[in-house]
């Protein structure tokens, strides 16, 4: 079973700035996966992006990229240019051996004005 | 492009009544997982179903029960409701055979027991 690390449990960034999200991993798998999902305070649960332990390149989606170091169990979530609609929960999220997503206690992102 | 629907959106009932709970996932997926998200905590994962069978169970208490249908919609049937039961339940749904697994979540349905 994979465990999962998020230790911002509260992140501010100016908009338009770009900001890290921090999320370190420990697994013995071999092959394994790792999403980013988005909760605004609204309640929904977004999904951002995707990487996979054989992923040869860093996953990127739009303005979200993941900077995923697999000697270090890293996958940090960056997002550019920061717009006052990212303020949210950020949950880094990895891929049970049954399929199920474990949720950990998220980053609260704080876009300010 | 379509989502997961869910069922009511919100849905308020007193102690000791029953709800049901209703998921329509993305066309063409046939994988419906329900997760539990109290006040200020972490979704949990539920319980867990592909091809209309249960694949998987996580915290689910016994008083909860759910099933999915050959449409592939899914019900989520809670019994004998309890104050700690108020959260939002969200429905996700994933395609079998996908190339990353990746689980699209409903709007979920705000539950609040009285």
């Amino acid at each position: 079973a994979q465990k999962i690390t998020q230790t911002q449990p509260g992140m501010f960034v100016q908009e338009k700035e770009a900001v890290t999200l921090d999320c370190t991993y420990d697994t013995s798998d071999q092959s394994y996966g790792l999403f980013w999902y988005k909760q605004p305070s609204s309640g929904e649960m977004i999904f951002l992006i995707y990487q996979g332990s054989y992923d040869e390149q860093n996953a990127t989606e739009g303005r979200y990229s993941l900077n995923f170091q697999k000697a270090r169990k890293s996958a940090n979530l960056v997002i550019s240019a920061s717009q006052l609609g990212d303020s949210a929960m950020y949950f880094c999220v990895p891929l049970g051996s049954a399929r199920q997503l474990t949720f950990g206690s998220g980053t609260q992102l704080t876009v300010l004005p | 492009a379509a989502g997961v629907i869910q069922s009511p959106r919100h849905l308020i009932k007193e102690k000791r009544e029953t709800a049901t709970l209703k998921c329509y996932p993305i066309p063409r997926h046939d994988t419906v997982y329900w997760y539990q998200q109290g006040p200020g905590q972490d979704p949990q994962f539920l319980i867990s179903f592909y091809e209309k069978m249960q694949s998987d169970k996580g915290s689910i208490p016994d008083r909860f029960s759910a099933q999915q249908f050959s449409d592939y919609h899914s019900e989520l049937n809670m019994s004998s409701l309890e104050l700690g039961d108020s959260a939002l339940y969200f429905c996700a749904s994933k395609e079998a055979g996908g190339a990353t697994d990746t689980q699209y979540f409903g709007p979920g349905t705000r539950l609040t027991v009285l």
